[in-house]
């Protein structure tokens, strides 16, 4: 199955700036994901990332603050914007195969 | 809407002590149910897919088995390392991978 690398792995950020999550997969994927999983939680979709597209997002995440890079088959980027304490959480980048759907290890991002 | 329930939230086992954890879902035309091993601080672990109720699947102690309304993950006699959070999701006609909260399971020596 694909391999997905996904850094940083953890980050502490002050409140209002941004931090952008680089995801890279070994492998050609035609679609790639975003999650987010807060303390406790379990996985709530934020967007599909499509390759020549803009990135399609789920109901309760807007581009301005998630907005999101598919420059080619193999790579995405999300940016958390303006960020507060409560977007403190996991954020994880998926990409399908044959086998599935891949996860990266995830982003531990902590805004103090 | 589709949805997906898993039960217990929390499951504590002596090493040896076989049990089944659930997952009920629903959802408008399944394309697939998908059991994910996730361990603190890592992504989720690919363990099975699931396409049609009857199947059935194994990988070493684990079991994975499908009805039109639920999933089991059984385990036959678990070791230590088999403690970890099990996530259980569904795809449906939106496409979406849909999860459950988790079961988190202990095996204790």
């Amino acid at each position: 199955s694909a391999v997905i690398s996904q850094k940083p792995s953890r980050d502490i950020c002050q409140r209002g700036t941004s931090l952008t999550i680089q995801c890279q997969v070994d492998s050609q994927v035609t679609m790639m994901f975003w999650y987010r999983q807060q303390p406790g939680q379990s996985l709530t979709l934020i967007a599909t990332a499509n390759q020549g597209s803009e990135a399609t997002y789920e109901s309760g995440f807007v581009i301005d603050k998630f907005p999101i890079s598919r420059p080619n088959l193999t790579f995405s980027t999300l940016t958390v914007s303006n960020m507060s304490p409560e977007d403190s959480s996991i954020y994880l980048c998926s990409a399908t195969d044959t086998y599935g759907y891949t996860f990266g290890s995830g982003t531990r991002l902590t805004v103090v | 809407e589709d949805q997906v329930t898993q039960s217990p939230e929390a499951l504590r086992l002596q090493e040896g002590e076989s049990s089944s954890l659930n997952c009920s879902y629903t959802v408008s035309g399944l394309r697939g149910l998908f059991w994910y091993r996730q361990d603190p601080g890592k992504g989720p672990e690919f363990l099975f897919t699931l396409y049609s109720a009857g199947e059935e699947k194994e990988k070493e102690r684990l079991k994975a088995t499908l009805t039109k309304k639920e999933s089991f993950l059984h385990i036959t006699a678990p070791k230590p390392e088999d403690s970890a959070t099990y996530l259980c999701a569904v795809q449906g006609n939106t496409g979406k991978l849909i999860f459950g909260q988790g079961t988190t399971l202990q095996v204790k020596p």
